[in-house]
């Protein structure tokens, strides 16, 4: 069946900081691939996603690129700030849509001054 | 964007009674419905699909004699966590598809405590 792997946390970095959360998946065909963002006492948010093979989802300066070659669909950002700090979720679809997704077991991300 | 409401956001109950958790589709018509449930620190686990009209799909393990759903509109899905015992608490999401790309959209959650 289908999974993904995600990078394992908790993670500390300091402001402006460069990120990098793994995220890997097996699914059969095309999947849709998304990041979904936790933050603290709230609900998810879909933070970015991409549907097909090299698109590059981004979103609040946060990027990933759906690798087919590798199956992977990992998070970055350039420059972290203390807002950042949450949960982060890697998250498949199958191709049929209002399908359920399938998650990541989620990177806590904290960030400090 | 679309939004989602939950509702209670919280609730503590005592061991033996049943709790209802409503999920709202506020903008849109949501002809499916996925809910989750949430350990501490952990990731989301879904339990049930439910299609309005039809009978919900359950996930392997999750009884669903004990979590009952109701999806019997395009805007409303039910969760009924019945004879709630202290290991149902935990924090349950609801999602809403109907879009169409598929897109879920989440409500905020509501956290369960059973005494």
């Amino acid at each position: 069946g289908d999974s993904v792997t995600q990078m394992e946390g908790p993670v500390t970095l300091s402001e402006e900081a460069f990120l990098t959360i793994n995220c890997t998946y097996t699914a059969t065909g095309y999947p849709s691939l998304f990041w979904y963002v936790q933050y603290p006492g709230e609900g998810l948010q879909l933070l970015l996603k991409a549907t097909k093979a090299d698109d590059k989802g981004s979103n609040k300066g946060f990027e990933a690129t759906y690798r087919k070659e590798t199956t992977s669909f990992h998070l970055e950002k350039g420059s972290v700030q203390v807002s950042d700090s949450a949960v982060y979720f890697c998250a498949l679809q199958g191709i049929w849509g209002n399908e359920k997704l399938t998650f990541g077991t989620g990177t806590r991300l904290t960030i400090i001054p | 964007g679309a939004v989602v409401s939950q509702h209670p956001s919280w609730v503590i109950c005592k061991s033996g009674t049943s709790v209802k958790i409503e999920c709202r589709s506020l903008d849109f018509q949501a002809t499916t419905m996925f809910w989750y449930r949430q350990f501490p620190k952990q990731s989301l686990m879904l339990m049930a699909t439910s299609n309005e009209g039809s009978k919900a799909t359950y996930e392997q393990g999750v009884e669903k004699d004990k979590f009952l759903i109701n999806h019997a509109s395009l805007t409303l899905s039910t969760l009924t966590v019945t004879s709630a015992h202290p290991e149902d608490s935990s924090f349950y999401i609801c999602s809403a598809a109907g879009t169409s790309d598929g897109e879920q959209f989440f409500g905020p959650g509501t956290r369960l405590t059973v005494l």
